[in-house]
């Protein structure tokens, strides 16, 4: 799926401060930030819709999303803790309904 | 609790033959949906039942929903090694607006 590509790939962490980047060229409406821990599934962290951000799950002050447009997401962290080891899924839909969610491949964060 | 989830944690079968994959889940829906997601990759969807629907096919791949068992099925006739996936099933449940829960998924595993 190269329709929504995320950077980086691999990310490694100490105590540095760092974004996620995301872009989607479906243009859709909505963008997701999804939170994968190791043998878990994927958990909602923010929903933005025509870069609102609209859902706010219980996240961390650390994690700090931004929409600087409707096909771009981004994810700031900060002081890292090693429970934030995980992949970052950004995911996108037409709408918010949920119909379908389409995933990048996701940015794997391991916090040294 | 689990809005939704699986009903095993892992299926092994051999190519060739069929595979079923069981979610149940606690609240009422608008839709039930079917992702699979493969080693290093995002979640990608593969059906969507509506509330209103008992049985949607795809290809190789059939979904049942019951909603008075508030329960769901997938089967994939004449697997592939390809298949191998972690299967999730994900619910919109009413209660929680435009949020998509994800089940813990089933991890299939189909031999050659």
């Amino acid at each position: 799926n190269t329709k929504i590509t995320q950077s980086p790939r691999y990310l490694i962490l100490g105590r540095a401060n760092k974004s996620l980047e995301c872009e989607q060229h479906l243009g859709h409406n909505a963008m997701y930030w999804y939170k994968q821990s190791a043998e878990k599934p994927p958990e909602l962290m923010f929903l933005y819709n025509l870069k609102q951000l609209i859902r706010n799950e219980t996240v961390p002050s650390r994690f700090i999303p931004e929409c600087p447009d409707s096909s771009k997401l981004l994810l700031h962290i900060s002081a890292v803790d090693p429970e934030d080891s995980a992949v970052y899924f950004c995911a996108s839909s037409n709408q918010v309904s949920n119909e379908r969610l389409f995933f990048g491949h996701g940015t794997k964060l391991s916090v040294l | 609790s689990q809005l939704a989830e699986e009903n095993l944690w892992a299926l092994s079968v051999h190519e060739g033959e069929s595979v079923t994959v069981n979610c149940s889940y606690k609240t009422s829906i608008t839709a039930l949906q079917w992702y699979r997601q493969k080693s290093g990759e995002g979640p990608a969807q593969l059906i969507l039942i509506r509330s209103n629907e008992r049985e949607k096919r795809n290809g190789r791949l059939r979904a049942t929903l019951d909603t008075s068992s508030q329960s769901s099925s997938l089967s994939i006739t004449a697997t592939r090694c390809e298949d191998t996936a972690v299967y999730f099933c994900a619910t919109d449940a009413n209660s929680a607006g435009n949020k998509l829960t994800f089940g813990i998924g089933t991890r299939v595993l189909v031999r050659p």
